[in-house]
């Protein structure tokens, strides 16, 4: 099946400073990537759907200018938290459909293996 | 908007047996993909089975199966013959495959933890 990548897989970071997270599709291209986040024990929660060469679509109740997202080509998309504080400390993972040139169904979502931030 | 709803927070069984992990879902589609996902220890996101909505016939995969009853809108997951490596949250998930509307989003349940014991 289609692979996507997530880097770093973990970083700690000072309250106050930018993390950015990469997404790739190391084998199918990917116009649209989805970006969750899951906290412990709990569920992933859409935060937004990255679109390549237009703006992401966020959900409600996620702040923009705080989540940054550039989809910058068709295998890239990264998710910038801009000024970090502990209450962003989570598990971050994006996913991407399959069937964009990738061979497999569009009703496929597959998933990178997640980024872990903690904010000190 | 669509909800899923797993209402079993935790399970647990013993190595061989056969365990059914819960899932409803309220939409007003039509069309539609059910999904049960996978999440063992390391997080790495891990597809079970997938049904569409249109066919009747139940999906199975080797040892899972599920239960599509779409009146009821329930997609119960049964795992038999089940094995340490099964330990892990399982979250179901539903999916609108209208292109058009956009992309594709998968909307979770809140999960089940599911602890296979030796």
């Amino acid at each position: 099946g289609a692979v996507v990548s997530q880097h770093p897989s973990w970083v700690i970071c000072k309250s106050g400073t930018s993390v950015k997270i990469e997404c790739r599709s190391l084998d199918f291209q990917a116009t649209t990537m989805f970006w969750y986040r899951q906290f412990p024990k709990q569920s992933l929660m859409l935060m937004a759907t990255s679109n390549e060469g237009s703006k992401a679509t966020y959900e409600q109740g996620v702040e923009k200018d705080k989540f940054l997202i550039n989809h910058a080509s068709l295998t890239l998309s990264t998710l910038t938290v801009t000024s970090a504080h502990p209450e962003d400390s989570s598990f971050y993972i994006c996913s991407a459909p399959g069937g964009q040139g990738g061979g497999s169904s569009y009703n496929e979502q597959f998933f990178g293996p997640g980024t872990r931030l903690t904010v000190l | 908007a669509q909800t899923v709803t797993q209402s079993q927070p935790e399970m647990s069984v013993q190595e061989a047996e056969t365990v059914t992990l819960s899932c409803t879902y309220d939409t007003s589609e039509n069309n539609y993909y059910l999904f049960w996902y996978k999440q063992p220890p390391s997080r790495q996101m891990i597809l079970v089975i997938r049904q569409e909505a249109y066919k009747q016939q139940n999906a199975t995969e080797n040892r899972f199966s599920v239960n599509f009853q779409k009146a009821a809108k329930s997609f119960s997951l049964k795992i038999s013959d089940s094995q340490l490596g099964d330990t892990a949250m399982y979250f179901c998930a539903f999916m609108n495959p209208d292109i058009i509307q956009g992309a594709q989003k998968l909307v979770f349940g809140q999960g089940t933890r599911l602890t296979i014991n030796p």
